[in-house]
């Protein structure tokens, strides 16, 4: 089975400033998903970014990137120029990419804190 | 276009009676996801249902829980004889297949068992 750790519970940044989650995952198969997903207080889960395993590029998406060591099994997400809209919860999660289902494993989440 | 929408929003019910709790998946997606997010087990994966094919059912928690989905569109999860433990967020999310990366997931149906 698979398994994601998120070892920060809660993070805090300053405003316009560079803040990283970590997380890290267990796994014994190579060709997986993985995603950086927000939840701000209305409940709704939004895909922030993703990552394929088998790219050795690592994913952006504006103000969002990750860095992904395959080896060490390792997926951290950089949020630069923090708003205070980033403030939520953020979860790494897991997929595998064959046909048994795909469902998502998260990790316990990082609470992020935006300070003006 | 229309998300994946849940209802109710939130449910509050007495220990011991059963509750249904709706998911209407994005139109056109085949796959549908129930997972519980709650304080003590943080996000968990319930049940998944593809197309026809029989549901993958191993996350459900006990024989209390059970899900259908007809038509291969809304869904409905249900608990029966509800226990104080079952109080969690309820999410549902959909794809457009067990290929497809992206799940989109909808609001949520707070559970609370008093």
């Amino acid at each position: 089975a698979q398994t994601v750790t998120q070892s920060q519970p809660e993070m805090s940044v300053q405003e316009a400033e560079t803040v990283t989650l970590s997380c890290t995952y267990d796994t014994s198969e190579s060709d997986y998903y993985l995603f950086w997903y927000k939840q701000p207080p209305s409940r709704q889960m939004i895909l922030v970014i993703r990552q394929e395993a088998y790219k050795q590029q690592n994913a952006t998406e504006n103000r969002f990137s990750v860095n992904f060591q395959k080896a060490a099994k390792s997926f951290s997400l950089k949020i630069s120029d923090s708003q205070l809209g980033d403030a939520a919860m953020y979860f790494c999660a897991y997929r595998n990419n064959n046909n048994a289902g795909n469902m998502l494993t998260f990790g316990g989440g990082t609470r992020l804190m935006v300070k003006p | 276009g229309a998300g994946v929408s849940q209802s109710p929003s939130n449910k509050v019910t007495e220990k011991g009676k059963d509750v249904e709790l709706r998911c209407d998946p994005i139109s056109g997606h085949t796959a549908l996801y129930w997972y519980r997010q709650s304080l003590g087990q943080g996000l968990e994966f319930l049940i998944y249902f593809q197309g026809n094919s029989a549901p993958d059912k191993s996350g459900l928690p006990s024989d209390r829980f059970s899900a259908e989905r007809t038509g291969g569109s809304v869904s409905t999860l249900t608990i029966q004889r509800t226990q104080q433990e079952d109080s969690a967020v309820y999410l549902c999310a959909s794809s457009w297949g067990w290929t497809s990366y992206e799940q989109y997931f909808g609001p949520g149906t707070r559970l609370t068992v008093t």
